[in-house]
């Protein structure tokens, strides 16, 4: 059974301040992800991951950055934390070549004020 | 860059109704179509997918549908139940494997 873990289920910041979301799967993927899920806008891709210190932007990359030291572990960084950024925030992780499918974390419900 | 279109935002469905949700993209080399489900505050799991190949696939109570001719895809659902009641996501990838969501459609099925 896959396990995608978060740090946090909710997380309230202020303006400014830098934030530290990690993910763990433990299922050995190659792959990981991280995405933000707004009302009306589905899934959007910030960064994804296929390897050990491998990045690739998405689709919304600005104001945020990424570190994957470990393959087990992916990390999302916000450097100063703004309002818009207010958001739910879900992990995923996938396999390369053994299946196509993502398996998502329970996500982080982060709010700035 | 893939652009996924889907609709309806909402749906509302008699219990025992059929559901139908459809997407378009727009790059023609994208070959990979999944469907996720996304409960009342839980995580998206997928529920069913279709790859460029095959023009339908079935399984139980739903199906996707593909024609890459028009670049559109459906997910129907028959006999829908309440435990249906969900936000269904559709997605479109090249062999990238990133996935490309559309906005979302919430089906709310009425008892």
């Amino acid at each position: 059974d896959v396990k995608v873990t978060q740090s946090s289920r909710y997380l309230v910041k202020r303006t400014g301040e830098k934030v530290f979301l990690e993910c763990v799967q433990d299922m050995d993927h190659e792959n990981m992800f991280w995405y933000r899920q707004d009302p009306g806008l589905g899934l959007r891709l910030i960064y994804f991951s296929y390897d050990v210190k491998m990045k690739e932007k998405g689709d919304i990359p600005e104001g945020y950055s990424v570190s994957r030291e470990k393959k087990e572990r992916f990390s999302l960084i916000l450097e100063s934390a703004s309002t818009n950024q207010t958001s739910m925030y879900l992990c995923a992780s996938g396999s390369l070549g053994r299946e196509d499918e993502q398996y998502f974390g329970p996500g982080t419900r982060l709010t700035v004020t | 860059g893939e652009n996924v279109e889907q609709h309806p935002s909402t749906l509302s469905v008699q219990e025992g109704d059929s559901a139908v949700i459809k997407c378009t993209y727009s790059d023609s080399a994208s070959n990979y179509f999944p469907w996720y489900k996304q409960e009342l505050g839980k995580r998206p799991q997928l529920i069913i997918d279709i790859r460029s190949n095959v023009g339908e696939k079935k399984d139980q109570r739903i199906a996707v549908t593909l024609n890459k001719t028009a670049k559109h895809f459906s997910l129907h659902i028959t006999e829908t139940q309440p435990e249906d009641s969900a936000v269904y996501f559709c997605a479109a990838s090249r062999n990238d494997y990133k996935l490309s969501f559309g906005a979302g459609t919430t089906v709310t099925v009425r008892a």
